[in-house]
Parts: structure tokens; C-alpha cells; sequence
């Protein structure tokens, strides 16, 4: 299995606090992602780094930030926490480049609920 | 608008039996497909991929079969057994620098001891 842990597991916070959750690789991949996954839409991508401090947005990153300033740190914050951000998140990693490489390889996931 | 789409939310098989999970997709660029299987709280596992220059992928009793003039892609599991029991996630690459994944809703499957 991939080396990626994910912290906290498990988090309950109140509307309107901020909340960070952290993603570790231990594979030196290039690639870092975050998803939400809710009911009937899947697994959704929120913000993804193809390189230190290098980011961008996904599908779903409105109330999100993300930073990476180590390869092996990916930072998920949401800045003021709201009821529909209560979700299961995952952080992926990928090597990056053709074919196999493409293979994203995902953590354990965090429990997030907002009250 | 979704690009990848899994039309059957759920599905259940007699252990030994085949199991099929199905796949659609919208946009012709994608170029890299994948299956992923996730069991509760736990984090999705890669399961097999296929190019989009193969039609066929196979890897013991996993086969993903893809049809590009359909759009459609499957995952055939031969023989089912209980410990196949999970959600199956279809996902597509773009291709390009990014190496982003789009992801369909899921099949939990269901395999009857």
C-alpha cells in the first residue's frame, strides 16, 4: 500500500470555525489531490498540487484552500466551516506521467461533520 | 453534466456467479480508465485499468473491457465471492499534465454467499 496517512481521522466542529486537515505521503510522488465524497455525487475533487507550492482548483473548491510546501504535505483548510462541507474526505496521490502512472492511490479518509 | 456515469446504483450476485458493473462516458479525450473498490471507511483501492488503445484488460479474476465507439466500459469479476462485496468506482483520466481523475457515482455490489 502507498504511504499516505491522513489527520485527523475523525473531526466534529461548529459553523464558522476554521478546520485543517492534513494529507502525508511517504512516496516522493509528484501529485497530491483532494476529494469529498458524498452520497449520489461520487468521489469529487477539491483541489489538487502537481508540485511544491503548486496548486489548482477542482470541481468543487468554493470555501476551500489548499497549501504544499513540502512534497510530502498537503494542507486542506476550510476557512469557516459550514453544514454542507460535513463530508468524508480523501487525499490521493499519483507518480504523474503516462499510463500506469496516472494511478491515483488514495489515504484512509477524514469523517468531517459541522455542526 | 457528468462525463462518467454508472447508471446502476446497486447490484447483487450469487457467490460464484459473474458479476458486471458498467460503466458510461461522455468525452472522447479521456484516454486512461480505471476501477477503483471501496468498502466502508476505508479509503477507495486501485483495483485495474485499461488504455484507451486496448479493449481488454485482465488480471486474475478481475477483466475490464472497454468499447470506445460505445463509450462504455465493464468490469467483469469471475467467479463473485463475498469478500467482492463493496462500492466500484469508475474513473477516467484527461489526459494531459494534470493527471486529474473524473470519478462516476458508484455500484455497490452485493455478492449472496
Amino acid at each position: 500500500d502507498a504511504g499516505i496517512t491522513q489527520s485527523p481521522r475523525h473531526k466534529v466542529t461548529e459553523t464558522g470555525t476554521p478546520v485543517t486537515l492534513r494529507c502525508h505521503q511517504t512516496e516522493n510522488h509528484r501529485y497530491m489531490y483532494w476529494y469529498r465524497q458524498d452520497p449520489g455525487h461520487g468521489l469529487r475533487l477539491i483541489h489538487y498540487s502537481y508540485g511544491v507550492k503548486d496548486t489548482d482548483k477542482g470541481e468543487v473548491s468554493d470555501g476551500y484552500s489548499v497549501s504544499r510546501s513540502k512534497t510530502e504535505d498537503f494542507l486542506l483548510t476550510l476557512e469557516s466551516a459550514t453544514s454542507s462541507q460535513t463530508s468524508v474526505y480523501f487525499c490521493a496521490i499519483s507518480p504523474g506521467g503516462d499510463s500506469s502512472m496516472k494511478t491515483q492511490y488514495f489515504g484512509p479518509g477524514t469523517r468531517l461533520l459541522v455542526l | 453534466d457528468q462525463q462518467v456515469k454508472q447508471n446502476s446504483p446497486s447490484l447483487s450476485v450469487q457467490e460464484g456467479r459473474i458479476s458486471i458493473l458498467n460503466c458510461d462516458y461522455t468525452n472522447s479525450m479521456f484516454d486512461y480508465f480505471l476501477w477503483y473498490k471501496k468498502y466502508p471507511a476505508e479509503g477507495p483501492t486501485f483495483l485495474i485499468s485499461i488504455s484507451s488503445i486496448k479493449d481488454k484488460n485482465e488480471d486474475g479474476r478481475f477483466t475490464v473491457f472497454l468499447n470506445k465507439s460505445a463509450k462504455h466500459l465493464s468490469l467483469h469479476i469471475v467467479p463473485s465471492q463475498p469478500g467482492d462485496s463493496a462500492v466500484y468506482f469508475c474513473a477516467a483520466s484527461e489526459g494531459g499534465a494534470t493527471n486529474k481523475l473524473i470519478f462516476g457515482t458508484g455500484t455497490l455490489l452485493a455478492v449472496q454467499p
